[in-house]
């Protein structure tokens, strides 16, 4: 199957600060890739649908200006969680959507640690 | 929201058995997908049965899809301790791709 890959796989931050969260289609084209938010031994949430070259749109309830989505490539989308706080600290996982199968591939995941 | 229901919750069982999983939903759906997780780690696709298919197989796995009842079942034949994992199953909704996702069910395989 093709292969998503996910940078970083863990993060640990202060309060307050910014982090970046890359996610790569490393075989395929995707125009559209996916973030989730995981908490522990739950399902995966939905975030937003990153869109090449648009703006992503966003799950209800998600802050658009606090998690900032940028798919600027066929190949990377990037989530930056801005100003991050201790509730904020989550496994974060994207995908992107192999156009052909209609099967989304996912990154294994970035873990956040907001101190 | 939360689309798919799975259950069990969580299932235990020996290497050699067979672990069958079921998942409900509520609204008509496109297709329907099962995958794997590991802990800590990301999602492996297993299987994407659309919803004019009845049953499909992969190796050792059994998908079985039931609109009628709005349900779908995932058979592990002859596990192995590698199996070990949650399963979640996914629903897709018209065209938009969008994954929903049920709150999965935790499979140990005992060696």
């Amino acid at each position: 199957g093709a292969v998503v890959s996910q940078h970083p796989s863990w993060v640990i931050c202060k309060s307050g600060t910014s982090v970046k969260i890359e996610c790569r289609s490393l075989d395929f084209q995707a125009t559209t890739m996916f973030w989730y938010r995981q908490f522990p031994k739950q399902s995966l949430m939905l975030m937003a649908t990153s869109n090449e070259g648009s703006k992503a749109t966003y799950e209800q309830g998600v802050e658009k200006d606090k998690f900032l989505i940028n798919h600027a490539s066929l190949t990377l989308s990037t989530l930056t969680v801005t100003s991050a706080h201790p509730e904020d600290s989550s496994f974060y996982i994207c995908s992107a959507r192999e156009t052909a199968e209609n099967i989304q591939y996912f990154g294994a995941g970035t873990r956040l640690s907001v101190l | 929201s939360q689309q798919g229901e799975e259950d069990p919750q969580a299932l235990s069982i020996q290497e050699g058995e067979n672990a069958t999983m079921n998942c409900s939903y509520k609204t008509s759906i496109n297709n329907l997908q099962w995958y794997r997780q590991n802990s800590g780690r990301g999602l492996v696709h297993l299987i994407l049965i659309r919803s004019n298919e009845r049953e499909k197989h992969s190796g050792r796995l059994r998908v079985t899809l039931d609109t009628s009842k709005k349900s779908s079942s995932l058979l592990i034949t002859a596990s192995r301790a590698a199996d070990t994992a949650s399963y979640f199953c996914a629903t897709v909704r018209g065209s938009n791709y969008k994954l929903t996702f049920g709150k999965g069910t935790l499979l140990t395989v005992n060696p």
